[in-house]
């Protein structure tokens, strides 16, 4: 699978944009980029996902480079409930299409 | 919102016992996943299924673990006998077999085996 990388730690001061990075150097060309978030004692959750343009969604924006080796998950406001850990995983378009979860980035909030 | 339905939420037992964790997926999805999160090694694959039918569970200690779908609404993942070192949060996922395949996780199963 191809490897995603992301800072370990992020802080961000409530109502303030945050931008979450991440490299993934070695994707392919069919690989889907997702992010999930995991709030403190829950499953991971869906944000978004993205192939090639970016996209918007109610929880955030996707916002891929043009040679897809990196990408950044925008919050536009940050609020005290986004505080989570957020993943960003390259997914593959073969049989297996499972989610490999690295550590990901502790985002942290502050009022 | 569908949801996917874990149960036990907590379960404490001692080692040696036989743990059964069961996992209702989101009606129509026909992938169903099992992970499992500790602090050392973050989530982990455990094994997932297409259809029913086992694509992978390289992830699982083959000696004591086993996953099975007997139907399309139940996934269990049974651990047989139990060690204080199985004790984490089991999270089972679903999801359609289809274009970006967004999975819905459940809210986990925490184990604690002493």
């Amino acid at each position: 699978d191809a490897k995603t990388t992301q800072p370990n730690s992020m802080e961000s001061n409530e109502e303030e944009p945050v931008h979450l990075p991440c490299n993934h150097s070695t994707i392919s060309g069919t690989d889907y980029i997702h992010w999930y978030r995991q709030l403190p004692s829950q499953g991971p959750e869906y944000v978004i996902h993205g192939l090639t343009s970016n996209v918007n969604n109610r929880m955030a924006s996707l916002a891929i480079a043009e040679d897809r080796k990196s990408s950044t998950l925008i919050l536009h406001r940050a609020t005290l409930r986004d505080a989570a850990v957020y993943y960003c995983i390259l997914r593959g378009s073969g049989s297996a299409r499972q989610l490999t979860f690295g550590s990901g980035t502790q985002l942290t909030v502050l009022p | 919102d569908a949801r996917v339905t874990q149960t036990p939420r907590h379960k404490v037992t001692e080692m040696g016992q036989e743990v059964t964790m069961r996992c209702q997926p989101i009606l129509g999805h026909n992938t169903v996943f099992w992970y499992r999160q500790t602090m050392m090694q973050g989530l982990e694959l455990l094994a997932y299924f297409r259809n029913r039918a086992p694509l992978d569970d390289s992830g699982m200690p083959k000696d004591r673990f086993s996953a099975e779908m007997p139907d399309a609404t139940l996934a269990t993942l049974k651990i047989q006998p139990s060690e204080p070192r199985d004790s984490a949060v089991y999270f089972c996922a679903s999801g359609t077999f289809t274009g970006a395949n967004v999975l819905t996780f459940g809210a986990g199963s925490r184990l604690t085996v002493l």
